[in-house]
């Protein structure tokens, strides 16, 4: 069974930094690209970055690039997201997605149950 | 960026009626488009990708039609279980995702 276990959301002031952390199991975390998405009432769903199976090659929305980078680590079958510069309207839900193939086709498959950031002073 | 639509925003049906949820996207997304579905407190999950290909697990109650820019989930007979928030999902360019429709117990 797929596992996606996210860890590292809390509550930051903006302009500080935070990691989060996705530790998968129960697939070859090696044959899959991997996304975060991300959540909020008012926004509800969008895409944050993707990176793919070897990570050789990453993407982001525009919304988070030149602050925000993600990273994997096969050794350890983790997904990262470092977040830099966190703002108010970073504030929701990030889940850890996996892809139904190596190459970044955005094809979410399955999701971790999230991890919530609040960025508020 | 493409636009998702999706309507109705709320659907209100008793269990056993039929449901069906329309996603109309800004421009061509082919046939890259996908629906989840999500309850309180719980992730998304994967209902149908592709347009109309299940996924594992699905019951055959849950079915997917449309090409092009008109999408549509249909839910055959509503078991309680299935009311739920249904977002649909393109990936044809930039991800890009709908903004819901709740389906509701009248």
């Amino acid at each position: 069974e797929v596992q996606l276990l996210e860890s590292g959301g809390g509550l930051v002031q903006p302009g500080d930094s935070l990691r989060l952390s996705c530790a998968a199991s129960g697939f070859t975390f090696t044959r899959h690209a991997m996304s975060w998405v991300r959540q909020t009432p008012g926004k509800g769903l969008d895409w944050v970055s993707g990176i793919v199976e070897t990570g050789g090659n990453t993407k982001y929305a525009d919304s988070v690039k030149g602050r925000f980078t993600i990273s994997r680590d096969n050794a350890k079958n983790t997904l990262y997201l470092q977040m830099n510069s966190l703002r108010a309207e970073d504030t929701a839900i990030y889940y850890c997605v996996k892809d139904r193939y190596a190459s970044l086709s955005f094809d979410f498959e399955s999701w971790g149950q999230g991890t919530l950031v609040v960025v508020s002073s | 960026e493409i636009v998702l639509t999706q309507s109705p925003a709320t659907l209100s049906l008793s269990p056993g009626e039929r449901a069906t949820l329309s996603c109309r996207a800004s421009q061509s997304v082919n046939r890259y488009l996908a629906w989840f579905q999500q309850k309180p407190g719980q992730a998304p999950r994967l209902l149908i990708y592709d347009a109309s290909i299940r996924a594992t697990g699905i019951p055959d109650r849950f079915s997917g039609s449309g090409s092009g820019t008109d999408f549509t989930l249909t839910i055959s007979s509503l078991e309680p279980e299935d009311f739920a928030v249904y977002y649909c999902h393109q990936r044809n360019t930039w991800p890009s995702f709908g903004g819901g429709t709740k389906v509701e117990i009248k």
